[in-house]
């Protein structure tokens, strides 16, 4: 299953909402994870079964989606939330990631 | 502290084996399914494969690129997981990163909670 996200790169100022999406090639019914990676540093895990918050994840960050569209969303871009992005999907094997959302500063 | 240590990166030459370990600690290793994914550097992740508790048969799944070539274990008594790369070319050089799933519960697998920093393999 292929995972298309887009945008592959967006700036937005601190304080944004901000929105990236997901697109599966099949149906993944609503198992999808939302993971943000920051520079040199392991990837964190940010919602999981597409809108369930992880716990210590701050509320800000928001999932939504089924099937084959899905959605991250950022309410209120914060300084800290500059990072890239990758959806997962654990419908079937192999698991497989998207190619990663970089948000950068405006 | 839950943590996990991978270790056992290095340069290798292409054709050769290498295998790398990842040590857990703080919490019931043994009950949880184990991960592996790498990231070549710049690029994005991309899943290895990972291993069931015991409880949950400790069968293994692999992605397409490394079936047959890599194997993951792991020694429940040691808490220590491992990937076994033989047959390595260049394209397997990247951060290997293992992680640990968010729950004990081996429906779905592959939601990982913990991570290691990664260990770096050079294959050239």
């Amino acid at each position: 299953i292929q995972l298309t996200q887009s945008p592959s790169s967006l700036s937005a100022s601190v304080g944004d909402r901000v929105t990236i999406t997901c697109r599966a090639s099949q149906g993944i019914n609503s198992y999808l994870a939302w993971y943000q990676q920051k520079p040199g540093k392991a990837p964190q895990l940010l919602i999981y079964a597409a809108s369930t918050l992880q716990s210590g994840v701050p509320s800000r960050f928001s999932g939504s989606g089924s099937g084959t569209d899905f959605t991250l969303t950022i309410s209120s871009l914060q300084p800290e939330d500059f990072a890239t992005y990758y959806c997962q999907q654990l419908n079937s094997y192999p698991l497989t990631f998207g190619g990663g959302t970089k948000v950068e500063i405006k | 502290e839950v943590q996990l240590v991978e270790s056992g990166g290095g340069l290798v030459q292409p054709g050769r084996s290498l295998r790398l370990s990842c040590a857990a600690s703080g919490f019931n290793f043994g009950d949880y399914p184990m991960s592996w994914v790498r990231q070549v550097p710049g690029k994005g992740l991309e899943w290895v494969g990972f291993i069931r508790s015991k409880t949950h048969g400790g069968t293994t799944e692999y992605a397409a690129s490394v079936k047959g070539r890599f194997t993951i274990s792991r020694d429940d008594s040691k808490s220590i997981a491992y990937l076994q790369m033989n047959s390595l070319t260049t394209d397997d050089t990247a951060v290997y990163y293992c992680a640990r799933d968010r729950t004990i519960f081996g429906v779905i697998i592959g939601y990982m909670v913990v991570w290691g920093k990664g260990t770096t393999v050079i294959v050239s």
